[in-house]
């Protein structure tokens, strides 16, 4: 499996935007980026996810870079509510099995 | 989208016992997976669930241990049988419903053998 490699923590403010990086180095032309997050004490929950191009969505933004070995997801205006494990994930086309990584813990401050 | 049910939510068990673990869904899917969380770890995959068939496990993780029923394309169970202190996890079931571009998961199930 391709691997990501992501911080283990960052910070913000609340109402300040955040970008988590995600080195991907390894990504297969055919791999989609997805983004995942774990609020505490539930499930994960879909943020975001890309092959080529920057998406956008009601949740946040994912930026790719051309060469696709990285990429950065974008919360635009944290609040508290998005305190959680981010993951960044690569999937193959027919691939449905997810394999989680650490994940990047986003703390927010009010 | 899909809405996932499990049951228990969370429960204490003794060592050496079994605890079966279900998984309701809203809609039919048939991908079903079943995911461990270890106390302050990521998720790992432990298996997939197929409807009629024997499920497909991942490298660590074996049928005697972990057996798992998926009698239709609502629902699947997994047991965690002959349980010790390692089994303490959050167990949680995933669902990738047909032409969807996301997995949905269930809320987990918090193990804690004494």
């Amino acid at each position: 499996d391709a691997k990501t490699t992501q911080p283990n923590s960052m910070e913000s403010n609340e109402e300040e935007p955040v970008h988590l990086p995600c080195n991907h180095s390894t990504i297969s032309g055919t791999d989609y980026i997805h983004w995942y997050r774990q609020l505490p004490s539930q499930g994960p929950e879909y943020v975001i996810h890309g092959l080529t191009s920057n998406v956008n969505n009601r949740m946040a933004s994912l930026a790719i870079a051309e060469d696709r070995k990285s990429s950065t997801l974008i919360l635009h205006r944290a609040t508290l509510r998005d305190a959680a494990v981010y993951y960044c994930i690569l999937r193959g086309v027919n691939d449905y099995k997810l394999s989680f990584g650490a994940g990047t813990t986003v703390t927010v401050r009010a | 989208s899909a809405v996932i049910s499990q049951k228990p939510s969370r429960d204490i068990c003794q060592r050496g016992t079994s605890l079966t673990i279900q998984c309701q869904v809203d809609s039919q899917v048939t991908m079903m997976f079943w995911y461990r969380q270890q106390p302050g770890q990521s998720l790992t995959l432990i298996a997939t669930a197929n409807q009629g068939s024997e499920a497909t496990y991942e490298s660590g993780f074996v049928i005697d241990k972990f057996p798992i029923s998926r009698p239709n394309l609502t629902f699947s169970t997994l047991t965690v049988s002959n349980m010790s202190p390692e089994d303490s996890s959050i167990y949680l079931c995933s669902v990738w419903p047909r032409d969807n571009t996301e997995a949905f998961f269930g809320q987990g199930t918090r193990l804690t053998v004494v």
